[in-house]
């Protein structure tokens, strides 16, 4: 089945880049996702990005998808720290397979 | 457009009880799926609903059982319920020609 993961934590400063990697092991996903979870809160959608598609941008996001490597990243530009969350990636077959996510703490 | 929503936000119970969540789809969609998520782990999958029959299921024991009805909206049920069932339960939903899940904001279940 499939499995994926991602690194468990990444700090950066207000107003830098961030970079969340994922890696999974299953290619037939139809989409890949990004969620974002804050405290004691649901997983809330951020970006999908479709297997048939390299890159997508969405404002401050940038989503790049390696289907050769099985490598999705998602990078937040000018990072916030409204941005501190948990984020997780996930690909769908139907149902979502999530990794355990990447905390992300952004320091002012 | 209403979102998803689950009910209660937060539930208490003892070992051996019995426990029925609830969660309300997205209006427009016909699948319904259940996650548990424990702490400091990402969300499992349990079991999924498409149009009121049961269309997948995780690696979760009988005692987990869910009802879809004819609105789309879904329980879940746990029987005996054991200390490790204590986490977030997660329904999601979504319209099956897009295949985008959107999540409610969960029930937090402490069993004691």
């Amino acid at each position: 089945g499939e499995d994926v993961e991602q690194s468990l934590f990444l700090s950066v400063r207000e107003g830098d880049s961030s970079v969340i990697n994922c890696t999974y092991t299953d290619s037939s996903s139809t989409y890949l996702y990004w969620y974002k979870q804050e405290p004691g809160a649901g997983l809330q959608l951020l970006t999908y990005i479709f297997s048939n598609m390299d890159m997508k941008q969405d404002q401050r996001l940038t989503v790049l998808l390696n289907k050769k490597d099985k490598h999705l990243s998602l990078r937040i530009a000018d990072t916030q720290t409204g941005d501190s969350a948990i984020y997780f990636c996930g690909g769908s077959q139907g149902n979502l397979i999530f990794g355990k996510g990447t905390k992300l703490s952004v320091k002012p | 457009e209403t979102g998803v929503t689950q009910s209660p936000t937060h539930l208490i119970k003892t070992r051996g009880q019995q426990v029925t969540l609830r969660c309300s789809s997205q209006s427009g969609h016909n699948t319904v799926s259940w996650y548990q998520q424990a702490l400091g782990q990402g969300p499992q999958f349990i079991f999924q609903y498409y149009r009121e029959e049961e269309n997948g299921r995780g690696n979760f024991p009988p005692r987990f059982s869910g009802l879809q009805f004819p609105n789309y909206s879904s329980e879940l049920n746990v029987n005996a319920l054991e200390l490790d069932d204590s986490a977030l339960y997660l329904c999601a939903s979504s319209s099956g020609t897009s295949g985008i899940w959107y999540f409610g904001p969960g029930t937090r279940l402490l069993v004691l």
